[in-house]
């Protein structure tokens, strides 16, 4: 099946840095990249979809200026989360679809992000 | 307003026991996923389905388009199955785009 991979699996930063994930499609092209964010004890939100060498789309109340997304292949979308702060302390998840159009969504095993 | 509901919220059961998951959802959806959470985060997607019936080994998950509802079934329920189980309706974001909207989840604790 579809492997999706994402590093670091955790990562603790200093509030006022920067951090950046990586999410990789293993064995597929990814023609669009989703990122969420799951809270403790909550559901999964969306926080921006990239699409293959263009800009990403972001959902309403995501600031797109702290949450730097860059999808430059088919393979590699990034997450830099800039000058972070303990709320941006959260679990990131992305997901990948192989073509546009495909509603099967294969997801990364997360990132777990601490500021402290 | 896309929304997605899942019940219950929390499920205990005994080993063995046959569970079931309910998700209910607000308007016209392209295909709706059941994922499973494990703590530590980690989502495994069990099934995609956008009509009918699909099973894989204990696991079995429906959909009915009319009725805007989906449930997954768990056969003789093991440890092992303790996870968060989460539905997520696919819906048309515009063109050929798709946005899942999740359900809150249901933690499942099986215990033996």
């Amino acid at each position: 099946g579809a492997v999706v991979s994402q590093h670091p699996s955790r990562v603790i930063c200093k509030s006022g840095t920067s951090v950046k994930i990586e999410c990789r499609s293993l064995d597929f092209q990814a023609t669009t990249m989703f990122w969420y964010r799951q809270f403790p004890k909550q559901s999964l939100m969306l926080m921006a979809t990239s699409n293959e060498g263009s800009k990403a789309t972001y959902e309403q109340g995501v600031e797109k200026d702290k949450f730097l997304i860059n999808h430059a292949s088919l393979t590699l979308s990034t997450l830099t989360v800039t000058s972070a702060h303990p709320e941006d302390s959260s679990f990131y998840i992305c997901s990948a679809t192989e073509g546009p159009g495909a509603y099967e969504q294969y997801f990364g095993p997360g990132t777990r992000l601490t500021v402290t | 307003k896309n929304e997605v509901e899942q019940s219950p919220q929390n499920l205990t059961a005994q080993e063995g026991e046959f569970i079931t998951i309910n998700c209910s959802y607000s308007v016209g959806i392209s295909a709706l996923h059941w994922l499973q959470q494990h703590p530590g985060g980690g989502i495994v997607s069990l099934f995609m389905l956008s009509s009918g019936k699909k099973k894989h080994g204990r696991l079995i998950a429906t959909i009915n388009i009319q009725e805007k509802h989906s449930s997954l079934h768990i056969t003789a329920s093991h440890p092992r199955d303790s996870a968060v189980y989460i539905c997520a309706a696919a819906f048309n974001s515009g063109g050929s785009n798709y946005k899942l909207t999740f359900g809150k989840g249901t933690l499942l604790t099986v215990n033996p």
